[in-house]
């Protein structure tokens, strides 16, 4: 499978919003509804911040927020803090407990 | 609290073998699936393998496919990642993962343990 399409960076002033997009195809992000959204600082665990699409795991603040059109979902972060400054994976099922996850998008928060 | 801890990585030459092991605590670990997934330096996230709870469905990435093996001991709260004919192109950061049991994501993740392979 190839690795869904992310843009590479991001940056915001904190309290602004950004939306990272994420383009796969009919084979993945297209084809099912379960999307996820990692969250990772290097060095550290990923974090499952989004899932089926639009779902937070407790504990995520609700300035998270996931959506989907077709091949593209998305990750909106809004007002945007300094420790949401991090490297963001959105993930697909492409079908029998086999995922293609993003190409990442690192966020800078100005 | 879930907690993942993988081990065994290192700096292997190519053509060689490696295992990596991954203890979990914190829950019920043999009612649960699990994944490998890596991370090349400089890249993003990249799916490698699945176990099924009771180890009776296996599946790969077909980047691995026939050179690498995922299994686990249930009664040990171990996973396993037996990896043979290693190449430089995996070269990676991996991680075990929780399979979620209510939808189809991955949910908790170790921090990972660094695999080099070069002469």
């Amino acid at each position: 499978q190839s690795a869904l399409t992310q843009p590479r960076s991001m940056s915001g002033s904190p309290g602004q919003s950004v939306t990272i997009s994420c383009t796969g195809s009919s084979g993945d992000v297209g084809g099912y509804n379960y999307v996820s959204w990692y969250q990772h600082h290097p060095g550290k665990a990923p974090k499952l911040m989004i899932y089926d699409v639009t779902k937070r795991p407790s504990g995520v603040p609700d300035r998270f927020s996931g959506s989907k059109s077709d091949n593209t979902a998305s990750l909106t972060i809004s007002g945007l803090q300094a420790e949401d400054e991090a490297d963001y994976y959105c993930c697909s099922s492409a079908g029998r407990f086999t995922y293609v996850f993003g190409s990442g998008t690192k966020v800078t928060v100005l | 609290q879930v907690q993942l801890v993988e081990s065994g990585g290192g700096v292997i030459q190519p053509g060689g073998s490696l295992r990596l092991s991954c203890a979990a605590s914190g829950f019920t670990f043999s009612s649960y699936g699990m994944h490998w997934v890596r991370q090349a330096p400089g890249e993003g996230l990249e799916w490698v393998a699945f176990i099924r709870y009771n180890e009776k469905n296996k599946y790969y990435a077909d980047s691995v496919k026939g050179r690498f093996t995922i299994s686990r001991d249930n009664s040990k709260n171990m996973l396993y990642l037996q990896m043979n004919s290693l190449r430089a192109e995996d070269t990676a950061v991996y991680y075990c993962a929780t399979d979620s049991q209510v939808t189809e994501t991955l949910d908790y993740w170790g921090q990972g343990t660094l695999v080099t392979v070069s002469s």
